[in-house]
């Protein structure tokens, strides 16, 4: 089953807005990669994360590895409408998906 | 390079019947990983096959099985199919376990 959890379910976001997405697991992962979602669309691979208390830039989106290796978070800065879509973590080497947070954003 | 292909992109079956998906991954990537998406369950992955082996299998039933060729394309059969497998399958092919996922754009299964 699922080892990964992810929050909020969904987020609606105005646009301009900041806002984070929350992974958790409750055992010590060995990585973690993000991927992202379009609607009708299939996941496309963002970024991974190794070491403890890595962090990682891209453009207005930052990614973060905790220090304990279980929990991690995707922050995005200035939501534009082409951030709309569902963010998934995936822990241990792809094995293990959260259920994923759905991004609204209002214009 | 060509992406993930996935055929047939969309299947309708009815109960107690049989499927195989199949997924050709890029070129070079000797890793095919599966996985389910439906609606309130987010991605469950199903199992990973390298170099013709499975490597990692998921909490799936014996019903779901796979495997992998020579030329690294992979298929996924579900046997005795029931209303509650309809989803969508995704493949994923990687040039190795570490490294980055490359999705296909899956096949849609409805079941009857």
């Amino acid at each position: 089953g699922q080892q990964v959890m992810q929050i909020p379910q969904y987020q609606h976001v105005q646009e301009g807005e900041d806002f984070t997405t929350y992974c958790n697991s409750s055992t010590t992962l060995s990585n973690i990669q993000w991927y992202k979602q379009r609607p009708g669309g299939h996941p496309v691979f963002l970024i991974q994360l190794v070491k403890s208390g890595e962090v990682k830039k891209q453009k207005r989106l930052t990614f973060q590895f905790g220090e304990a290796k279980k929990n991690s978070s995707l922050h995005i800065t200035a939501t534009q409408t082409t951030d709309v879509g569902t963010y998934f973590c995936a822990g241990n080497y792809k094995l293990s998906f959260g259920a994923g947070t759905t991004v609204t954003v209002r214009a | 390079k060509a992406g993930v292909t996935q055929t047939p992109r969309y299947l309708i079956k009815t109960r107690g019947q049989q499927v195989t998906l199949s997924c050709s991954p890029i070129s070079g990537h000797r890793s095919v990983s599966w996985y389910q998406q439906t609606p309130g369950q987010g991605l469950q992955f199903l199992f990973e096959y390298f170099s013709e082996t499975q490597r990692n299998k998921g909490n799936f039933p014996g019903r779901f099985s796979g495997r992998q060729f020579s030329n690294s394309r992979s298929e996924m059969n579900v046997s005795t199919l029931e209303l509650g497998d309809s989803a969508l399958y995704l493949c994923a092919s990687s040039a190795g376990q570490q490294n980055e996922q490359f999705f296909g754009p899956g096949t849609r299964l409805t079941v009857l």
